[in-house]
């Protein structure tokens, strides 16, 4: 699996929204850009995954960069339920195990 | 039922103890994940259930750790003669695709987290 690099914290105004960065430099051809978050004392959730277009669900919105060597999770007005580890991880479709590294722990502040 | 189903949801034990976790995943959801999570780390794959075949056991740390699905729904992550460094956060997902890009979307269930004395 593609290795990602993400910040290991970031904060965030609440009600401003957050830009979360991921790079995955050595990304395949195949392999798809997935979104989790954990919240404190919960399973990971899904948020959003993408190809290479540009996506947006109800909960988010995920920019890839043409060569697909990054990417960013946008949360366009956070809020303080935000607040969680956000992991990006690259993984070919199909069933596969995702592999998550140690993400990006995202504090919404009031 | 709505989402996937872990108990216990806490379960201490003592070192050399055999250990039962169980999963009840979503109805319908024919792949199931067992993953591990110590404190301030992500999850650690273990196991990928495609119906009641193992298809992935991978990640299972040494023979101690064994998974069933028998009858292709809920599993049971069954640790033998357990030791202190197993104690974590054990949790389980199902996805309803097996194939394409939605086969990775996954539902955790909350985690059943053990503690070995």
């Amino acid at each position: 699996d593609a290795k990602t690099t993400q910040p290991p914290s970031m904060d965030c105004a609440e009600g401003r929204a957050a830009n979360l960065p991921c790079n995955h430099s050595t990304i395949s051809g195949n392999e798809y850009v997935y979104w989790y978050r954990q919240i404190h004392s919960q399973g990971p959730q899904y948020i959003i995954h993408g190809l290479k277009n540009n996506e947006t669900n109800e909960m988010a919105s995920l920019i890839i960069t043409e060569d697909r060597k990054s990417s960013t999770l946008i949360l366009p007005h956070a809020t303080l339920r935000d607040t969680a580890v956000y992991y990006c991880i690259v993984t070919p479709r199909g069933g596969n195990k995702l592999v998550f590294g140690a993400g990006t722990i995202l504090r919404v502040k009031s | 039922g709505a989402g996937v189903s872990q108990t216990p949801s806490n379960k201490v034990t003592e070192k050399g103890k055999y250990v039962e976790l169980r999963c009840d995943p979503i109805s319908g959801h024919t792949a199931l994940y067992w993953y591990r999570q110590s404190l301030g780390q992500g999850p650690e794959f273990l196991i990928y259930f495609q119906g009641t075949g193992a298809a992935d056991d991978s990640g299972l740390p040494n023979d101690r750790f064994f998974a069933v699905r028998p009858e292709g729904s809920v599993s049971t992550l069954k640790i033998q003669r357990t030791e202190r460094g197993d104690s974590a956060m054990y949790l389980c997902a199902s996805s309803f695709m097996s194939s394409g890009a939605g086969a990775n979307v996954l539902t955790f269930g909350a985690g059943s987290r053990l503690t070995v004395l």
